[in-house]
């Protein structure tokens, strides 16, 4: 099972709105809405921030949103804080019933 | 509040004939049984990787097809705590090894952690 495809970065200035795109195929986005996004601050542990392409998790903030189209899934961030500066990584379930991460993006706040 | 506590810090030297790790994962503040747990690892600067699953009601398991034939994932529902072994290590298992409660095939808590270095 290969890895999702992420942009390895994306920037942003304070306020603006950036996505953060992760491609996949018809064994894993495509075929599932069983999508979800994870924020990981430098040594800390990964916390979910997105679930079924587009759920919030209570006491996420509503400038997170996700989607998907096809083979390929999205998140997008509005409003960017200095606090959204982190790694982004994607994940999903998969017909072979594993689960699948995608590369990872850094997301720098200029 | 949901919790996992993983065990400490390891370190070990490959090669060794039957060299392996054990980490737990120790859950409170939710009904043991009612969730899986998967393992994750993520190598020094490199991103998330998925290991497994074990459904902590009957036992069951998915691994990753790289890992097949040098993991087990096991539980014991009387302490609500799950354990992770990885066999045969190099230092390519050299990793931060996480568990997280997997609910619908999201990662809804995760554990704090475990440092396993894998060096001569």
């Amino acid at each position: 099972q290969s890895a999702l495809t992420q942009p390895a970065s994306v920037s942003g200035s304070p306020g603006q709105s950036i996505t953060i795109s992760c491609t996949g195929t018809s064994s894993d986005i495509g075929g599932y809405n069983y999508v979800s996004w994870y924020q990981q601050h430098p040594g800390k542990a990964p916390k979910l921030m997105i679930y079924e392409v587009s759920n919030r998790p209570s006491g996420v903030s509503n400038r997170f949103s996700g989607s998907k189209s096809g083979n390929t899934a999205s998140l997008s961030i509005s409003g960017l804080q200095a606090e959204d500066e982190a790694d982004y990584y994607c994940s999903s379930y998969t017909s072979s019933s594993t689960r699948v991460f995608g590369t990872g993006t850094k997301v720098t706040v200029l | 509040q949901v919790h996992l506590v993983q065990s400490g810090t390891e370190v070990k030297k490959p090669g060794k004939t039957g060299a392996s790790v054990k980490v737990s994962c120790k859950a409170s503040g939710y009904t043991f049984t009612d969730y899986g747990i998967s393992w994750l690892r993520q190598a020094p600067g490199q991103g998330l990787e998925w290991m497994g699953w074990i459904s902590t009601y009957s036992g069951n398991t998915i691994y990753a097809q790289k890992l097949q034939g040098r993991v087990t994932m096991t539980t014991d529902t009387s302490t609500s705590t799950a354990y992770m072994e990885v066999r045969s290590l190099s230092s390519d298992d050299t990793a931060v090894y996480y568990c997280a409660r997997d609910v619908n095939y999201k990662f809804d808590s995760w554990g704090q952690g475990t440092l396993v270095t894998v060096s001569s």
